[in-house]
Formats: C-alpha cells, sequence, structure tokens
C-alpha cells in the first residue's frame, strides 16, 4: 500500500520560495507507470492540479499555465521522494498543497496528508 | 471559475440514488475516457471513487459508478448512506498544456 509523507513549512513570506517534499512509500518515484503529482485546494481556487514528474528512460515534468514561469517539481532517487518549489509566492499562493500519485491521464490514486502553506509577512 | 461545471449541491435520503453532473467541452470530457471522481471529507485529502469514466479503485462500493455522454460526465450513487455526505469534485485530462482540470466540486447531503 502506497503512502505518501508530506514536510514542510506552513508559512512563506511573500515573494519567498515555498519548499515541500513528499516521501514515498510502497512504491518508487521511478515506476514507469504512474506520475508524482502537486495539487493544492483553497477556497477560491477550489482544487488546482500544480505539476508532476514522472519517469519513462528520463525524467519527465509538466505544468501547469499558471504557475508554469514560478515552479519545479523535482525527483530525489536516492531518497524516493519528490518536491515542490514554487518561486515568488503571494498571498493567493494560500492554500492547502498535496501530493499525489496518480495514472497518467489523472486519476489520483494516493494523496499525501496535507499542508496548509500560509503567505504572510 | 472551474473549468468543468457542477451543481454546488444534491441531495436524497437514506437508500435512494443520486447523480452528479460534470459538464465540460469538446477539448477535454468530450475528447477522452479521462475522467475521474473524487469524494472529501471534511479535513480529510480527496480519496478516488472512479477514475477513466467507469473505472473503480480497490475497496470503493459498487454503490458508486460513473458514466460520461458527449461532454457531460456523471456519478450515481446508489443506495445512499449517511457516510456518503461529504463533497464531490470531478476532474478531466485535457492533453494540452493544462493537462488536467477540475470541477468546483458538490456538496451531497443525505438527507
Amino acid at each position: 500500500q502506497v503512502q505518501l509523507r508530506q514536510s514542510g513549512p506552513g508559512l512563506v513570506q511573500p515573494s519567498q520560495t515555498l519548499s515541500l517534499t513528499c516521501a514515498i512509500s510502497g512504491d518508487s518515484v521511478s515506476t514507469t507507470s504512474t506520475a508524482w503529482n502537486w495539487v493544492r485546494q483553497s477556497p477560491s481556487r477550489g482544487l488546482e492540479w500544480l505539476g508532476r514528474t514522472h519517469y519513462k528512460s528520463n525524467f519527465y515534468h509538466d505544468y501547469a499555465i499558471s504557475v508554469k514561469s514560478r515552479i519545479t517539481v523535482s525527483p530525489d532517487t536516492s531518497k524516493n521522494q519528490f518536491s515542490l518549489q514554487l518561486n515568488s509566492v503571494t498571498p493567493e499562493d494560500t492554500a492547502v498543497y498535496y501530493c499525489t500519485r496518480g495514472y497518467l491521464q489523472g486519476g489520483f490514486d494516493s494523496w499525501g496528508q496535507g499542508t496548509l502553506v500560509t503567505v504572510s509577512s | 471559475q472551474s473549468a468543468l461545471t457542477q451543481p454546488p449541491s444534491a441531495s436524497g435520503s437514506p437508500g435512494q440514488s443520486v447523480t452528479i453532473s460534470c459538464t465540460g467541452t469538446s477539448s477535454d470530457v468530450g475528447a477522452y475516457d479521462a475522467v475521474s471522481w473524487y469524494q472529501q471529507h471534511p479535513g480529510k485529502a480527496p480519496k478516488l471513487m472512479i477514475y477513466e469514466v467507469i473505472k473503480r479503485p480497490s475497496g470503493v462500493p459498487d454503490r458508486f459508478s460513473g458514466s460520461k455522454s458527449g461532454n457531460t460526465a456523471s456519478l450515481t450513487v446508489s443506495g445512499l448512506q449517511g457516510e456518503d455526505e461529504a463533497d464531490y469534485y470531478c476532474s478531466s485530462y485535457t492533453g494540452s498544456n493544462t493537462f488536467l482540470v477540475f470541477g468546483g466540486g458538490t456538496k451531497l447531503t443525505v438527507l
């Protein structure tokens, strides 16, 4: 059974970088059949897919247009985890952030516990 | 404004059936058999209930079923139980830079 454990700060200052990590147990970040995603949820924006990494001979990355200039999703094969970095955050980035495992055309079957990240000074 | 349109609320009595719709476009719901449905209880992470329009993950009761016609997907919950009271979200693959879009959610109340 796959388990995803998130870690990272719950408070980030405006213009700084939001960084979260998702540790995987029961599967591998290098699996070729699924992708590893970040999704956020806020009252104003609802559920929003942010980006993903997936492996097929190399690691590939896809990002939502809304955050493409600010986001990096990185795998760490040595620790079997993946991370999210979101640069130049504003209060609009305040949300609960989730890491997920998903099928390649969507369908997220495992979720982390969620991290409330507040952007405020 | 969400890319997929869901009714804000739905309700039914225990034992009844209720259907929640999810309307997209010919670029997402209508183009791919890649619609998913999620159940979310307050304070919890969403749980995958249906994927690829009609498939149920292991452990999801067969009271939950999915379908699609044109640009509209539907989730039907049969034999409503109190534990089914939750928010339900749909999503669809878009095959573009957007990759995936969600609906705004439907609050299901069991009367």
